[in-house]
């Protein structure tokens, strides 16, 4: 089966806490892609990041980071000193070459900081 | 660079009117799009997918329809409106159909049927 499950539905914090997002994902594939993408009040969903499935590096953007562990088939996301403008919903995804063009998304995790 | 268009930006129709919805992309040819539904505090779901012009993938059996007239345009229809059709549509479009392209997606339309 190819899926993606964010156990997440919700999270609130209090500002300038850390948080992580939790994404574990099932493939048959060998080879895939891993993204998240941030979804603000605006609607628009925004690119965040890709992940080849051979490089297990972690990998830091500023307050982002990511946290890939192929043992457990997870990506997690974690945001440091969290700000009100990182309140939107984040989607965890997967593409796998035997979808074809399609990328299999989780349902979402819906973040809010409170200030 | 590249940007995706989608208009309008905010519809309200009755059950059982038509239904147009339509993206555009610039500055690349040749794009995979794709058309997605999101149910309100839902995640996405795929609608169609098309990797030409006039090659379209349907998703799931439902009252809607896509067409792809032009290489970079991608047109979401139904003849006939129903009230679970409500919801937020956004067009995502990616380079190719290799696996590791990401989708850029366009700001979504609004639909809420009555």
């Amino acid at each position: 089966a190819q899926k993606v499950t964010q156990a997440q539905t919700e999270i609130s914090v209090v500002e300038k806490e850390d948080v992580t997002l939790d994404c574990v994902y099932e493939t048959r594939d060998t080879t895939y892609y891993l993204f998240w993408y941030k979804q603000p009040p605006s609607g628009e969903l925004v690119f965040l990041i890709r992940r080849n499935s051979f490089d297990e590096q972690n990998e830091i953007s500023g307050r982002y980071s990511w946290n890939f562990q192929k043992s457990t088939s997870s990506f997690n996301f974690t945001i440091t000193a969290s700000q009100v403008v990182d309140s939107a919903v984040y989607f965890c995804a997967l593409s796998p070459p035997s979808s074809a063009s399609k990328i299999i998304f989780g349902s979402g995790t819906r973040l809010s900081i409170r200030p | 660079s590249q940007t995706i268009h989608q208009w309008p930006a905010t519809l309200v129709q009755p059950v059982g009117s038509p239904l147009s919805l339509e993206c555009t992309v610039e500055g690349t040819s040749n794009p995979n799009l794709y058309w997605y539904r999101q149910a309100a505090g839902r995640g996405l779901q795929l609608l169609f997918y098309s990797v030409g012009i006039g090659q379209i993938s349907s998703e799931v059996p439902q009252n809607l329809s896509a067409s792809r007239p032009q290489d970079r345009q991608f047109i979401l229809s139904s003849k006939k409106l129903l009230l679970s059709d409500s919801g937020f549509y956004l067009c995502a479009w990616s380079k190719g159909a290799g696996a590791y392209n990401e989708q850029f997606f366009g700001p979504g339309t609004r639909l809420t049927v009555l």
